[in-house]
């Protein structure tokens, strides 16, 4: 049982429109939301993150936004560039376990 | 860059055969993880470490153990790989008390 999903496989946007890209969670116990970034053959590189007591964190081009009724997030790119395109995961942990569940990923990529 | 290193960065073995993955940090950071990633199933944590010779188990440890006998380097051991322990194999660290986690760069491994 996948406690947290990345229902969209791939998403395909035109150079500086915006890119959406969304995650879901079914444990309600998750208090921390991460995003991360990976291009082939690198390890994952942490992007944004946002705590469960907000319900939007702002970074440059990059936005957080949690709906924790819904069990939702999701992460806006905005102008997206060709050099977003890359695999986007989802994570989740909660309390101080440091332990991370990551989504299954959604490929991205950005038409110039 | 939080100096993570990851070796050997491609194995191929065959099914049997005992396997020995490296993490190394420069950074003497508390927090140490193994995951693998698979198609479909993003990261998934297999054993963490939150200390010398403190280890636990994460999601998928079955088949895998661990050691840290030092805080610079956390090794992941197939006892007898499988082809199901395909995978890419990546290290994180923690380096703070919000979760974020970082990533070595990871190690493909190919059990034949």
């Amino acid at each position: 049982d996948q406690q947290v999903k990345q229902n969209s496989p791939s998403l395909s946007v035109q150079e500086g429109r915006i890119s959406i890209l969304n995650c879901d969670y079914t444990n309600s116990m998750f208090d921390y939301f991460l995003w991360y970034k990976k291009y082939p053959a690198e390890g994952p590189t942490f992007l944004i993150s946002i705590s469960s007591i907000k319900d939007k964190n702002e970074d440059g081009r990059f936005t957080v936004f949690l709906n924790k009724s819904a069990k939702h997030l999701s992460l806006h790119i905005v102008p997206s560039q060709p050099g977003d395109s890359a695999v986007y995961f989802c994570a989740a942990s909660r309390g101080n376990g440091n332990k991370l569940v990551f989504g299954a990923g959604t490929i991205l990529r950005v038409k110039s | 860059d939080a100096g993570i290193t990851q070796s050997p960065r491609h194995k191929v073995t065959e099914t049997g055969t005992p396997v020995t993955l490296r993490c190394h940090q420069t950074e003497n950071h508390r927090y140490m993880y193994w995951y693998r990633q698979d198609p479909g199933h993003g990261l998934r944590l297999i054993h963490y470490s939150y200390g010398v010779k403190d280890t636990d188990k994460g999601e998928v440890s079955d088949g895998y153990s661990v050691s840290r006998s030092k805080t610079e380097d956390f090794l992941l051991t197939l006892e007898s790989a499988t082809s199901s322990q395909t995978s890419v194999y990546f290290c994180a660290i923690s380096v703070n008390y919000n979760n974020e986690q970082f990533f070595g760069p990871g190690t493909r491994l190919t059990v034949l």
